[in-house]
């Protein structure tokens, strides 16, 4: 069975504003990684936070990780029309050698 | 460095046919996966291979098949197609433990 879940399942803001997403997951992790989809395309890999860790920055992106609530999130500041993709965060399940995807999070950015 | 590479990118089968998808990567990574995705479902494990010569189930195993013929490539077989594998496939491949790499997907309708 599928270790995170995302929400919203979709989110639609207007150019500039900012997105939050968040992920919840079952069972206690080492890290957790977010990734992005754009339509027709491959996942491409965003982020990866350890479990001793409480935020993380890159670029435009902050992920917090919350272990005692077993949640995440991912912002994206000052969006822009190529942010329109789907994002998914992962978890290991079992080991390292594998993860869990949630079903994502669409996001939308209007011009 | 073309990364991950999976063929064919698009497959009409029908149902009871068989058939291969391809996948090879060039980053010298040990681990390789497949998952499919599916609406609403997001990303599903099928095989993985930790390391070249092993093979192991992951989240929804059955009516498939895995080779991991060396180190770069990882194939998946469908010995009698079933319309429920209809389904995006992506090829994916990972120092352990770490970053996933995608391929661009392969898109299998069965007919």
């Amino acid at each position: 069975s599928q270790q995170g879940e995302e929400d919203p399942q979709a989110l639609s803001i207007q150019e500039g504003e900012n997105a939050t997403m968040n992920c919840s997951y079952k069972t206690s992790i080492n890290n957790l990684q977010w990734y992005r989809q754009n339509s027709g395309r491959g996942l491409v890999h965003l982020i990866l936070i350890r479990s001793n860790e409480r935020e993380k920055h890159s670029g435009r992106l902050r992920v917090t990780l919350d272990t005692s609530k077993k949640s995440s999130s991912l912002l994206i500041t000052a969006s822009r029309a190529a942010d329109t993709a789907s994002y998914f965060c992962a978890t290991p399940l079992g080991n390292d050698y594998k993860l869990s995807f949630g079903a994502g999070t669409t996001v939308t950015v209007r011009a | 460095n073309a990364g991950v590479t999976q063929t064919p990118k698009f497959q009409v089968l029908k149902t009871g046919q068989s058939m291969t998808l391809q996948c090879a990567q060039d980053m010298n990574h040990n681990s390789m996966y497949w998952y499919r995705q599916d609406p609403g479902m997001g990303l599903r494990l099928i095989y993985y291979s930790a390391s070249e010569g092993t093979t192991d189930k992951g989240e929804v195993p059955n009516g498939y098949n895995v080779s991991r013929l060396n180190k770069r490539e990882f194939s998946l077989r469908l010995e009698s197609a079933a319309p429920s594998q209809t389904s995006v496939y992506f090829c994916a491949s990972s120092v352990t433990g770490n970053t996933i790499y995608f391929g661009e997907g392969s898109w299998l309708t069965v007919v």
